[in-house]
């Protein structure tokens, strides 16, 4: 089974919408989230962490976690072509354990005008 | 911001041969990595290196790859010999230190492509 689920697979929105994407651990002992994108023909970036319950806000993107069912959102507010990407979900193991953020398979994201 | 350079962009070989990939990680980052990546879809972790040494490697790092950093020089992925199921996008990746909040950065990749 795969440790990190992410959907959906793919969505378009219209420029200047909202775009929700999602994603959740099985594993109890991962939950420590990192949202990444990845351009065409570059490496995934990262965008931003969420470790704590709650809403963690940085500019257009919020992330919502909610630590008991190990769901991570990420909406993206007033969205622009320019975010068209994969998105990926990564999760991490509590610290001290050995570092390698697993991936989810990503959602793709169109952004039309 | 820190970047990674990964060196070829691209590489053709014939199955069978030996290929290196080149890394070149963010100059104070002392964790590394090498993920896979197969038609722009799902990254799957192959191996992570720290002081010399591996840390973890996943199934897919099978017996053919190797990992090294020679002192001052690229962190590398060889594989020898290759097979047509490597063909992929091959992402190395540097940290600073190993704890859950460490951001990974990537570099472009490298797509080998194995006839």
């Amino acid at each position: 089974q795969q440790k990190v689920q992410q959907s959906p697979e793919s969505l378009s929105v219209p420029e200047g919408g909202m775009a929700s994407l999602n994603c959740t651990s099985s594993d109890r002992n991962f939950q420590y989230f990192w949202w990444y994108r990845q351009h065409s023909g570059e490496g995934p970036k990262a965008l931003m962490s969420i470790f704590s319950d709650g809403d963690k806000k940085e500019g257009r993107f919020t992330a919502h976690l909610n630590k008991a069912s190990l769901h991570v959102s990420l909406h993206i507010r007033d969205s622009q072509p320019s975010d068209s990407a994969l998105y990926f979900c990564a999760v991490s193991e509590s610290p001290g354990g050995n570092y390698k953020p697993t991936f989810g398979k990503g959602t793709s994201l169109v952004v039309h005008p | 911001g820190p970047k990674v350079l990964q060196i070829p962009s691209h590489q053709i070989i014939d199955m069978g041969q030996m290929v290196t990939l080149n890394c070149d990680p963010v100059s104070n980052h002392l964790y590394f990595y090498w993920y896979k990546q197969i038609l722009g879809q799902q990254m799957e972790f192959l191996v992570n290196f720290y002081n010399g040494k591996v840390m973890e490697k996943s199934k897919l790092f099978k017996d053919q790859f190797s990992v090294e950093r020679p002192d001052g020089s690229y962190f590398t992925l060889k594989i020898q010999p290759t097979a047509l199921e490597d063909s992929a996008v091959y992402f190395c990746a540097s940290s600073l230190g190993r704890i859950s909040n460490e951001r990974l950065f990537f570099g472009h990749g490298t797509k080998l492509s194995v006839l």
